[in-house]
């Protein structure tokens, strides 16, 4: 049973462009959402995080919105570029424990 | 070194074969990770280990034997393994395992069952 489904699979944008990625969970004991970054021949890193207690936070050209009552949260890439182009992963863990599950993966590209 | 480093980069090895992976971590945690990574396939947490000790256990097969003797050193020691086994194996740390806290990877062997 997945418990972070993650769309689409892949994403094509245009420089400039706004990139979204969705999650959605079941688990109601998950309180801690990050986004993990993966380039080619690297490990996973982490991008932004966010908890329930708010609906969005900002990190320069990263956005993490969260809607807590339909249990989704997605990310947002304002004005992609070229170095954007990663796979990236939602995840989700529960309260007072660090053990992530995540989802299958987004691959952006950013085309210039 | 800084980090999470893993070592090999890359293996490749035959089902009889005996190997193991090596993952060090100079961030002065105390909690590592083993994850295998697969084409299209979420991030499959295999083991954890916190102060050395195994927390957890996600029904891995026993081909597959971790070993964590202190908290800056894992191990994936392998044996016996089978084709479908091949994936990107990531090693990560972080702080501890009660509260939340970022993990940190490395960047992973490729491995290859042949």
């Amino acid at each position: 049973q997945q418990q972070v489904k993650q769309s689409p699979q892949s994403l094509i944008v245009q420089k400039g462009g706004i990139s979204i990625i969705n999650c959605a969970y079941e688990n109601t004991a998950f309180d801690y959402f990050p986004w993990y970054q993966q380039f080619p021949g690297k490990g996973p890193a982490l991008l932004i995080a966010i908890r329930p207690d708010v609906s969005e936070k900002k990190e320069g050209r990263f956005t993490i919105s969260f809607n807590k009552s339909a249990k989704q949260f997605s990310l947002h890439i304002m004005d992609s570029q070229p170095g954007d182009s990663a796979t990236y992963f939602c995840a989700a863990s529960p309260s007072g424990y660090s053990t992530l599950t995540f989802g299958k993966g987004t691959m952006l590209l950013v085309s210039p | 070194e800084t980090g999470v480093t893993q070592t090999p980069r890359h293996l490749v090895m035959g089902m009889t074969n005996k190997k193991s992976l090596k993952c060090e971590q100079h961030l002065g945690h105390n909690a590592m990770y083993w994850y295998k990574q697969s084409a299209k396939k979420p991030l499959e947490l295999m083991f954890v280990y916190n102060f050395k000790e195994q927390t957890e256990n996600n029904s891995v097969p026993s081909r597959f034997s971790p070993e964590c003797p202190n908290s800056s050193h894992l191990f994936l020691h392998l044996h016996t393994l089978q084709p479908e086994d091949s994936a990107l194996y990531l090693c990560a740390s972080s702080p501890s395992t009660s509260g939340t806290y970022e993990q940190y990877f490395g960047p992973g062997t490729r491995l290859t069952v042949t």
